[in-house]
């Protein structure tokens, strides 16, 4: 069975510093992989997605992520944080030969972002 | 604009009652879903559809029913018999193919 491990509940970071979240998985298949933000009382936004290609992915608001099949690890990555960075953050995978559609996922249980001015 | 509509927002239901929560989508998308969201749980999965007329249950799907009559509509009936139905309920959609799951705004049910 797949699953998806967040490290870290929470996370704070300083304005300007890296942000770092993490993500393991695990799949019998190779994945699709997925990180979502989430602002408060609001829907879940993609913020990147791996599929095949090329292992670093970049996303929206300066978001990134690399794909390690030998880690079985996704993290997101950010060089410097912004304050509207604070948000909820999750990880989710999904076998890439899931009946022609990639949308069954599995969530981590997410990382909470703060960022101190 | 193309988007997941989730209504209503906030829900409130007397203990005992049936209760259906909205999803329409205007992205021609084949797949729709219904997840929960608890706080520190993530996000688990009650019901998805693959096609019209069709669905199957999720990892959660006790206490709930879903219909899918329409590509574009996939309501959420929470029951009685669900135990602790409060949460933040999220309709998402996605097309064939990695191009991605997209999410509605979210509803908020709370029991009373």
């Amino acid at each position: 069975a797949q699953s998806v491990t967040q490290l870290g509940s929470h996370v704070s970071v300083s304005e300007g510093a890296l942000v770092l979240l993490r993500c393991n998985y695990s799949s019998s298949v190779p994945p699709y992989l997925f990180w979502y933000v989430q602002y408060p009382n609001q829907g879940l936004q993609l913020l990147l997605k791996y599929t095949t290609g090329a292992t670093l992915v970049k996303g929206i608001n300066g978001f990134e992520a690399e794909f390690k099949k030998s880690e079985t690890s996704f993290h997101l990555t950010k060089p410097s944080a912004h304050m509207s960075d604070a948000a909820e953050y999750f990880c989710a995978v999904s076998p890439m030969n899931y009946g022609g559609s990639q949308g069954n996922l599995i969530f981590g249980k997410g990382t909470k972002l703060s960022v101190k001015p | 604009d193309g988007g997941i509509t989730q209504s209503p927002k906030y829900l409130f239901r007397k203990e005992g009652q049936n209760v259906t929560l909205s999803c329409e989508q205007n992205l021609n998308h084949d797949a729709m879903y219904w997840y929960r969201q608890d706080p520190g749980q993530g996000l688990r999965l009650i019901y998805y559809s693959q096609i019209v007329n069709d669905f199957q249950k999720g990892d959660i799907a006790e206490g709930y029913s879903v219909s899918r009559e329409k590509k574009e509509s996939f309501p959420l009936t929470v029951t009685s018999a669900q135990k602790n139905p409060t949460a933040f309920y999220l309709c998402a959609s996605s097309p064939q193919g990695p191009g991605g799951t997209f999410f509605g705004q979210g509803t908020r049910l709370t029991v009373v």
